[in-house]
């Protein structure tokens, strides 16, 4: 049981670029998320799902995207990359006791 | 809209001395409340939750926290800080008022602890 997988684990992005974020667990959890954390501000949620084929925006979604085919898989998609997305990305997946299961998170740096 | 807030972002505590980080939350509904730790160059980790039974909830590593609703706290304490307590603590609260069960998490304080 390997709970929430990220890769890559570090990325560096030119501005103008795009990628895709993979995230994947293997919990069987319907709900999904994807924050990003910059330093000193805690983290912030950019989009989340309940289920496969279900997305919505979080609090900072501009400049992402999202899709949810699978249950167990949820990619951030990244278009057009700047200076202002450089953070640490977390994708998480929640229990029905509303525990939040994070993977180990992706370093992106955007120049 | 649900907030939280973590007083002081750093925290400096001597190896055996009692560890305390503070949030207070705001919620118009009865909230679940959790503590999440993050080690270095790694994701949060679940120290506890409170889920409306116990107000005194017992985590890992010794860590525990109380839910006070009359003061809209839930305060993170250990008795007897170690060198592996050093990582940054973040408080969250979980909007059950909204569909796709939301956390909304505090700005974090990060401890280090002095040998």
């Amino acid at each position: 049981n390997a709970g929430v997988t990220q890769t890559p684990k570090f990325r560096i992005l030119k501005i103008g670029q795009s990628m895709t974020l993979q995230c994947t667990q293997d919990m069987n959890h319907n709900y999904m998320y994807w924050y990003r954390q910059d330093p000193g501000m805690g983290l912030k949620l950019i989009y989340y799902s309940v289920g496969a084929g279900i997305t919505d925006k979080g609090e900072v979604p501009n400049g992402y995207n999202v899709s949810r085919s699978t249950t167990e898989d949820f990619p951030l998609r990244l278009e057009l990359a700047a200076p202002s997305q450089t953070s640490v990305y977390f994708c998480a997946s929640s229990d029905p006791t509303d525990t939040q299961y994070f993977g180990p998170g992706t370093r992106l740096t955007v120049l | 809209a649900q907030s939280v807030t973590q007083l002081g972002s750093h925290v400096s505590v001597s190896e055996g001395a009692l560890v305390l980080l503070r949030c207070n939350y705001s919620s118009s509904v009865p909230p679940y409340l959790f503590w999440y730790v993050q080690y270095p160059n790694q994701g949060l980790q679940l120290l506890l939750k409170y889920t409306s039974a116990a107000t005194l909830v017992k985590g890992i590593n010794g860590f525990e926290a109380e839910f006070k609703k009359s003061e809209t706290s839930f305060h993170l304490t250990k008795p007897s800080a170690h060198m592996s307590d050093a990582a940054e603590y973040f408080c969250a609260v979980s909007d059950l008022s909204a569909a796709g069960n939301k956390l909304t998490f505090g700005g974090g304080t990060r401890v280090l602890v002095k040998p």
